[in-house]
């Protein structure tokens, strides 16, 4: 059974200060890992993907993935308020493609 | 434009009347999915197909089918609707590829079952 847990917040940081967004996941077979975003009532949408061990940075965004301990997150850095949404971690996993996704991370950046 | 389309957007039903939510992607795409949102619970797989022909179950299939007889398209079938099926549903659509390849999701249909 794969499972991915992540810290369900509310997350409230001020504008632009880093937000750190989190999620394990349970199963080592896992191939790569994605962060969508949703905003509410819309389709999510990717943001990123890693599948390395390490950090993957991409503008504000930096993914980490620590296979080891099963842990991957999102840092946003100099957080706007357009970037207040549920974010959404997924594992992708089998033949094809499957997603397991966690609950999300509500944010909120405050002015 | 590449897209995955779903219609309709927003439907209201009452229960037993079956009904049929459409998905159409226009980027070739091999693999398509349906999930559903529900608060608190996240995205969760109804059905995935990974070809024509090709479906599958994914972790909450009860109540539902799906048909993949083209390659563009993948409706959600529910044949008896129930009030505990009112939710969020996205189909989403992947190409072939490596690790960076996800899925692509289409705008969303929010359904009510009375």
């Amino acid at each position: 059974q794969k499972e991915v847990e992540q810290n369900s917040g509310p997350l409230s940081v001020p504008e632009g200060a880093i937000a750190s967004l989190n999620c394990t996941y349970s199963d080592r077979g896992s191939q790569s890992f994605f962060w969508y975003r949703q905003y509410s009532g819309k389709s999510p949408e990717l943001i990123m993907f890693i599948y390395s061990n390490g950090d993957k940075e991409d503008g504000r965004f930096t993914a980490q993935l620590n296979k080891a301990s099963q842990y991957v997150s999102l840092l946003i850095r100099d957080s706007q308020p357009s970037d207040s949404a549920t974010y959404l971690c997924a594992l992708r996993w089998g033949s094809a493609r499957q997603l397991t996704f966690g609950s999300g991370t509500q944010l909120t950046v405050l002015p | 434009e590449a897209q995955v389309t779903q219609n309709p957007r927003y439907l209201i039903t009452v229960t037993g009347k079956k009904l049929t939510v459409t998905c159409s992607q226009n980027m070739n795409h091999e693999y398509m999915s349906w999930y559903r949102q529900d608060p608190g619970l996240g995205l969760r797989q109804i059905y995935y197909s990974m070809n024509v022909e090709v479906t599958d179950k994914g972790d909450v299939p009860e109540g539902y089918k799906v048909s993949r007889k083209e390659k563009r398209n993948f409706p959600l079938i529910l044949e008896s609707p129930s009030p505990n099926q009112t939710s969020l549903y996205f189909c989403a659509s992947s190409p072939p590829g490596g690790y960076q390849e996800t899925q692509y999701f289409g705008p969303g249909t929010r359904l009510l079952v009375l």
